[in-house]
């Protein structure tokens, strides 16, 4: 069956240090990659999309930039963060087998503060 | 703009029967999404309507009126379990999805 692992699951960071949280899937190939964030009492934010190794979409312009260094690995990173960046960061793929219906799975989350 | 509006949180007893409404505004639409949410946990899929109609999966249902851009959740013999948050996603015509903000749903026993 098919997993997502992220880590860090918890982190606290000072402004303007960087970051790195990594993706990696298990049990499917080639899969498209999201990650989103989701800020409380706000809808999930699609940050940035994959359709294969290096091959990255930008869907909002912020400080944040994403790598697909291998096809199920997936890493978002920054080099200065800003407090705007707390939140929830979640990695997603389509399950196996759902078609192109729009259906998401996701990983367990990273949850970043920053103070 | 795109929008989604759910209800920001909502009561109710255990064992009672709740819905939850959604109601959209976006450009195009192939599909209606809804996914349950655990306080600090992921999202997880609980169902997918694309045509009208009503769509029942054990003790969960799911309608959609494409012409109305209305969507509910209903939740029968409702569990403790099933305090959580309940997002409703639309897929837009760029098969992009657009997200509402959820519906903490509280049950008291």
């Amino acid at each position: 069956s098919q997993t997502i692992h992220q880590w860090p699951a918890t982190l606290v960071q000072p402004v303007g240090s960087p970051l790195s949280l990594e993706c990696t899937v298990e049990g499917t190939s080639n899969p498209n990659l999201y990650w989103y964030r989701q800020a409380a009492g706000r809808g999930l934010q699609l940050l940035f999309y994959s359709v294969g190794i290096g091959q990255i979409s930008s869907e909002v312009p912020q400080n944040l930039s994403a790598s697909r260094p291998q096809d199920r690995q997936f890493i978002l990173s920054s080099k200065k963060l800003l407090l705007s960046d707390s939140g929830f960061y979640l990695c997603a793929c389509p399950p196996a087998g759902s078609g192109d219906t729009g259906e998401l799975f996701f990983g367990e989350g990273s949850r970043l503060t920053v103070l | 703009g795109q929008n989604i509006d759910q209800p920001t949180e909502m009561t109710a007893t255990e064992g009672a029967i709740v819905q939850i409404n959604c109601t959209y505004q976006t450009s195009g639409f192939n599909g209606l999404f809804w996914y349950q949410q655990h306080a600090g946990e992921a999202p997880t899929f609980l169902s997918y309507n694309v045509l009208d109609g009503l769509e029942e999966k054990g003790r969960f249902s799911s309608f959609l009126s494409r012409s109305k851009g209305y969507s509910y959740l209903l939740l029968k013999e409702l569990q403790m379990k099933d305090s959580a948050s309940y997002l409703c996603a639309v897929l837009d015509s760029n098969y992009q999805l657009i997200w509402g903000a959820g519906t903490k749903l509280i049950i008291k026993p």
